[in-house]
């Protein structure tokens, strides 16, 4: 079956400009996450939503992102006034949610280069 | 919240031998634990994964070790292969709406000829 999709697959976008970046999950996932993982660094957490319950947005840098999670499903995060610190790849994973914790699915990502 | 540390960063060896990676957690509440396996220019993909009723899982090649009053795991890969070459992550995760998977810092691992 379908997997976790992310759009586009690479972005390139001048400084100070402002991107969307869109994950589908897997259908009857209930949570949903983003990270960011700059070049051959770690997995670094930015935001999980979790059903109807508030995101945890801890993770996110500053204020220039954002994420929304419509009718429980499509995700999309938003990073204005980019800058060139922002590259990276962006990736989203997709699960049955924690109670019990289950496998999560990672789409192939976002690769965001600020120019 | 949970805390996760992985060693080592790095991990080179050769091909036959066996590779181990350690992970430990913070929080005595997480019951679940992943490692995922990433290829160059790939998303993560879950390995194997163990929970806490269990103290080991083994699947072929790959084990998976629990140490819940150390609050330690390790991931044991046997007669390591050049296809085994990626970053592995470990992962805790506990029950609860309010709880989210927690990755460590990553492992790369090289298998030389």
């Amino acid at each position: 079956g379908a997997g976790v999709s992310q759009s586009p697959s690479n972005k390139v976008t001048e400084k100070g400009k402002d991107v969307e970046l869109r994950c589908d999950p897997i259908s009857g996932h209930t949570a949903l996450y983003w990270y960011r993982q700059s070049l051959g660094q770690g997995l670094e957490f930015l935001i999980y939503f979790q059903g109807n319950s508030a995101p945890d947005k801890s993770g996110l840098p500053s204020d220039r992102f954002s994420a929304e999670r419509t009718g429980g499903s499509v995700s999309t995060l938003t990073i204005q006034r980019t800058q060139q610190e922002d590259s990276a790849v962006y990736l989203c994973a997709s699960s049955l949610g924690n109670s019990p914790p289950t496998e999560a699915f990672f789409g192939q990502g976002t690769r965001l280069t600020v120019v | 919240g949970e805390n996760v540390e992985q060693h080592p960063s790095t991990l080179s060896v050769q091909e036959g031998d066996s590779a181990v990676i350690k992970c430990t957690y913070s929080d005595s509440a997480s019951n679940y634990f992943p490692w995922y396996k990433q290829e160059l220019g790939k998303g993560p993909q879950l390995i194997i994964d163990i929970r806490s009723n269990v103290g080991e899982k083994k699947d072929q090649r790959i084990a998976v070790t629990l140490n819940k009053t150390a609050k330690h795991f390790s991931l044991h890969i046997t007669e390591t292969q050049p296809e085994d070459s990626a970053v592995y992550f470990c992962a805790a995760s506990s029950t609860g709406t309010a709880s989210k998977l927690t990755f460590g810092t990553g492992t790369r691992l090289q298998v030389t000829l």
